[in-house]
């Protein structure tokens, strides 16, 4: 069975470029997240899906950052224009069930805003 | 955000047990305690999860005490392969956040 696919796994950019971030979660995963990962640092929880609907957005930057997740499958995340301290990790992890909090992560995109 | 705490790094060597303890005040009653393993250039790895007392899987034991305020994840017999960042996570009272700490970074040494 296929993990969480993303892509690209790593992106080089000019600050105030955008950029767009995609994940593909497991089958039949109703929930899916995202995360970004400082050098160093734990998983920082950007939104949560539960299928199509945002459950929990509420450390997203909103004014340049930007999630959809059509159809309650696969998810888009876009930096609209990005900065220099938006460089990290950006991680996607699906799970089954919200309660149990297992998670199956994606391997990452590694942003580089130059 | 109330944060877990964990110690930043450990050291060990090949064939010890290790134990990590995880330290989170702000648990949840319904919640549960999961502790994954994150290698460089890699998504975190789903370890093990427990609600109370023990819990054991092929790759390791979680130890819960009664007041589910911490919990350890038990590592027996460790290899070169184990040398990675474990975190716990929890969510936190009232809010349902998803808080992954600072981790602990564990070295295997020969």
């Amino acid at each position: 069975e296929a993990g969480v696919v993303q892509s690209p796994r790593y992106k080089i950019i000019e600050k105030k470029q955008p950029v767009a971030f995609w994940c593909n979660p497991i089958s039949g995963h109703n929930t899916l997240y995202w995360y970004r990962q400082n050098l160093g640092q734990g998983p920082e929880l950007l939104i949560r899906y539960e299928n199509e609907e945002a459950v929990d957005d509420s450390q997203l930057p909103k004014d340049r950052f930007s999630a959809e997740r059509l159809k309650g499958v696969d998810s888009t995340l876009k930096i609209q224009p990005a900065e220099l301290g938006d460089s990290a990790v950006y991680l996607c992890a699906s799970s089954l069930d919200l309660g149990t909090n297992i998670q199956y992560f994606g391997a990452g995109t590694r942003l580089s805003v130059l | 955000l109330a944060k877990t705490t964990q110690p930043i790094s450990m050291d060990s060597y090949e064939g010890q047990e290790v134990n990590i303890t995880c330290s989170h005040n702000n648990i949840a009653t319904n919640d549960y305690i999961t502790w994954y393993q994150q290698f460089p250039s890699q998504g975190p790895r789903f370890i093990i999860q427990g609600y109370k007392t023990k819990v054991t899987n092929e790759v390791a034991s979680l130890f819960i005490p009664a007041d589910r305020k911490s919990s350890t994840l038990s590592l027996p017999r460790v290899s070169l392969s184990d040398t990675a960042v474990y975190y716990c996570l929890v969510a936190e009272t009232g809010r349902r956040a998803l808080t992954f700490g600072s981790g602990t970074r564990l070295q295997v040494q020969p």
